[in-house]
């Protein structure tokens, strides 16, 4: 089946930082979309791409669709203590209308 | 508001014991999901719903059992077939079955199986 590798899998920043994390896929994706998880809780959607070469911004957060359409990447800057949590990539593959999801980046931000 | 309720929030259940957990869903989406996640691991499909009176199996539906008799509501039950059910289940919904749609998530039931 389809995999999405996310990296990295984990980073520790200082409050104000930028932050880039990327995800790549084995197979072409239509859509990509970028979820964030607080702990305990359900993710929510952050962004949601579209295109291939599209750059979509959601306040600090910054997300693109690669021009192959086998990766994203998601940019936050000046980072907050909020920022934490864990940081999912998903998307449907071609032909489909289910969900694949990445490993997620868990985002420590240290004040 | 509307929105994605699961119920209950943590859930504790002896060893060989059914348990359902609840979905509820006031959005008037068609479609429903439920995910499985365990530590370090990305959500994980279990089954999926895009109608009302039909549903599909996902990646790890084995020792789970859904049903979708009201458009608002996909209960999962975890059996005592599931081999290892303790993890954090997550409902999701979107708008229209047929072809991709965002999904949009509910806030988790934890189930630890003693």
């Amino acid at each position: 089946g389809q995999q999405l590798n996310q990296s990295p899998q984990s980073m520790f920043i200082q409050e104000g930082e930028d932050v880039s994390m990327n995800c790549t896929s084995s197979s072409i994706f239509n859509t990509w979309l970028w979820y964030k998880q607080d702990p305990g809780e359900g993710p929510v959607l952050l962004i949601a791409l579209y295109k291939a070469g599209e750059l979509t911004s959601n306040g600090r957060l910054t997300a693109q669709f690669g021009i192959t359409r086998k990766d994203s990447f998601l940019n936050i800057s000046a980072s907050i203590p909020s920022d934490v949590g864990i940081y999912f990539c998903a998307g449907p593959g071609a032909g489909s209308y289910q969900l694949t999801f990445g490993k997620g980046t868990k985002l420590s931000v240290i004040p | 508001d509307g929105g994605i309720t699961q119920s209950p929030k943590y859930l504790f259940r002896k060893e060989g014991q059914n348990v359902t957990l609840s979905c509820e869903q006031n959005l008037n989406h068609d479609a429903m999901y439920w995910y499985r996640q365990d530590p370090g691991q990305g959500l994980r499909l279990i089954y999926y719903s895009q109608i009302v009176n039909d549903f599909q199996k996902g990646d790890i539906a084995e020792g789970y059992s859904v049903s979708r008799e009201k458009k608002e509501s996909f209960p999962l039950t975890v059996t005592s077939a599931q081999k290892n059910p303790t993890a954090f289940y997550l409902c999701a919904s979107s708008i229209r079955r047929g072809a991709y749609n965002e999904q949009f998530f509910g806030p988790g039931t934890r189930l630890t199986v003693l």
